[in-house]
């Protein structure tokens, strides 16, 4: 157990829809990172938030948005979803912004149908 | 933009012997170099890391190599054994700013056959 906790585990939805995706990060980190990882693809970088605070960002699209809240619990949010939005999310946490191990949950899975 | 080139995409060696997997990264303020390990249906986990400070790197079967002026990086895995079965991913991030983006690898999916 990594100690970063997503929900929903699973969640099925139909083209252009909105969801929201939840994270809590590990005790004591600040620092939460989403990824995409599509089928048999790698981990696509989306966004890096520090103590509230946007510090990366990636190939995110327009549609998606995240946030972080002064809880240090962060939402990923997927609007006007489409087929290919399908995929494995992960949040990960780190104790630093800017190095070491991420610390990664389970993941919360979007089927887009 | 930043990106990280893994080869093979897939790797399957018998029990015992020895799987390399190799990675080449674009960015050259990239000083962090992890790789992870992810099992079938379950979240991504650290087994190694190398910084640019140091060349090589092992913890007992596996260890992990960094030729920065090349801009390679590879991990090797020796007697390998069933439990090894997994995607393995490496990463390239720039460690020490007020920001972290570590990049990924497109994987590396090992079979070892018993």
């Amino acid at each position: 157990d990594s100690g970063v906790t997503q929900t929903p585990k699973h969640l099925i939805t139909a083209t252009g829809q909105r969801v929201t995706l939840r994270c809590s990060p590990r005790s004591g980190d600040l620092s939460v990172y989403w990824y995409q990882q599509s089928l048999d693809q790698g981990l696509q970088f989306l966004i890096q938030y520090y103590n509230g605070e946007e510090r990366a960002k990636g190939n995110i699209l327009e549609r998606f948005s995240a946030q972080q809240f002064p809880d240090l619990h962060s939402e990923l949010n997927l609007s006007s979803l489409e087929l290919g939005d399908s995929a494995l999310y992960f949040c990960a946490s780190s104790g630093s912004p800017a190095g070491g191990e991420l610390f990664f949950g389970e993941g919360s899975r979007l089927t887009v149908l | 933009g930043e990106n990280v080139e893994q080869h093979p995409s897939t790797l399957s060696v018998q029990e015992g012997d020895s799987a390399v997997i190799k990675c080449t990264y674009s960015d050259s303020a990239s000083n962090y170099f992890p790789w992870y390990k992810q099992e079938l249906g379950k979240r991504p986990q650290l087994i190694i890391d190398i910084r640019s400070n140091v060349g090589e790197k092992k913890d007992q079967r596996i260890a992990v190599t960094l030729n920065k002026t090349a801009k390679h990086f590879s991990l090797h895995i020796t007697e390998t054994q069933p439990e090894d079965s997994a995607v393995y991913f490496c990463a390239a991030g720039p460690e020490g700013d007020s920001s972290y983006k570590l990049i990924f690898g497109s994987g590396t999916r090992l079979l070892v056959r018993p």
